[in-house]
């Protein structure tokens, strides 16, 4: 158990949809990371956020959007779902205060379908 | 913009054996690491290296970070079958303050058979 957590574990939805995927990160880490991970194109950074700030920006579709809130957790939104979205989104978590900023330590992952 | 190749991409040995897979890039990244992925889990971090030249011993996994940063080996000893997953790098690259961009290798899918 990395000690970052996500919710849902799964997510069905059809096109055109908006949902929401939520991260907690582990005790005292301050970055929040997203992923996208699909069979095609493999894991695909979307978007860094470190104490509330987005910090460092990757892949991630102008349809999607991402926060981190006063308590760190951090959500990711996408909106006008397309097929192509089917994937598995990961959060990941480190600290950049006191230990190695390095290390990430990623949760269980959302499999999202849309259909 | 900044790649990362792994090889083999597949790869089937029996238990006992050695292997060693490879990541390599054409860019220098700010560190290096490792992780191990089982099927619908969590990629699970196995070392970080961050000086080009650095060797790292983890049990029987022994990693290396090529001197110019571009490129990194992780090498199996007498590989187990609870070795078998998807082994990715991912190079860290420096944006602003805190802001780091990780790259991802498409993986390598490691099966040690019984």
């Amino acid at each position: 158990d990395s000690g970052v957590t996500q919710t849902p574990k799964h997510l069905i939805t059809a096109t055109g949809q908006r949902v929401t995927l939520r991260c907690s990160p582990r005790s005292g880490d301050l970055s929040v990371y997203w992923y996208q991970q699909s069979l095609d194109q493999g894991l695909q950074f979307l978007i860094q956020y470190y104490n509330g700030e987005e910090r460092a920006k990757g892949n991630i579709l102008e349809r999607f959007s991402a926060q981190q809130f006063p308590d760190l957790h951090s959500e990711l939104n996408l909106s006008s779902l397309e097929l192509g979205d089917s994937a598995l989104y990961f959060c990941a978590s480190s600290t950049s205060s006191g230990g190695n900023p390095y290390e990430q330590y990623f949760g269980p992952g959302t499999r999202l379908t849309v259909t | 913009t900044q790649l990362l190749e792994q090889s083999p991409q597949f790869l089937s040995i029996q238990e006992g054996e050695n292997l060693t897979v490879y990541c390599n890039s054409s860019s220098v990244f700010s560190s290096l690491q490792w992780y191990r992925q089982e099927p619908g889990e969590g990629p699970v971090l196995l070392v970080t290296v961050v000086t080009g030249g650095e060797v790292k011993k983890l049990k029987r996994l022994t990693f290396q970070f090529g001197d110019a940063r571009k490129d990194s080996s992780l090498h199996i000893t007498a590989a187990q079958p609870g070795d078998t997953g998807l082994y990715l790098c991912a190079g860290g690259v420096w944006g602003n303050a805190h802001g780091q961009n990780f790259v991802f290798g498409p993986g390598t899918r490691l099966s040690v058979l019984p």
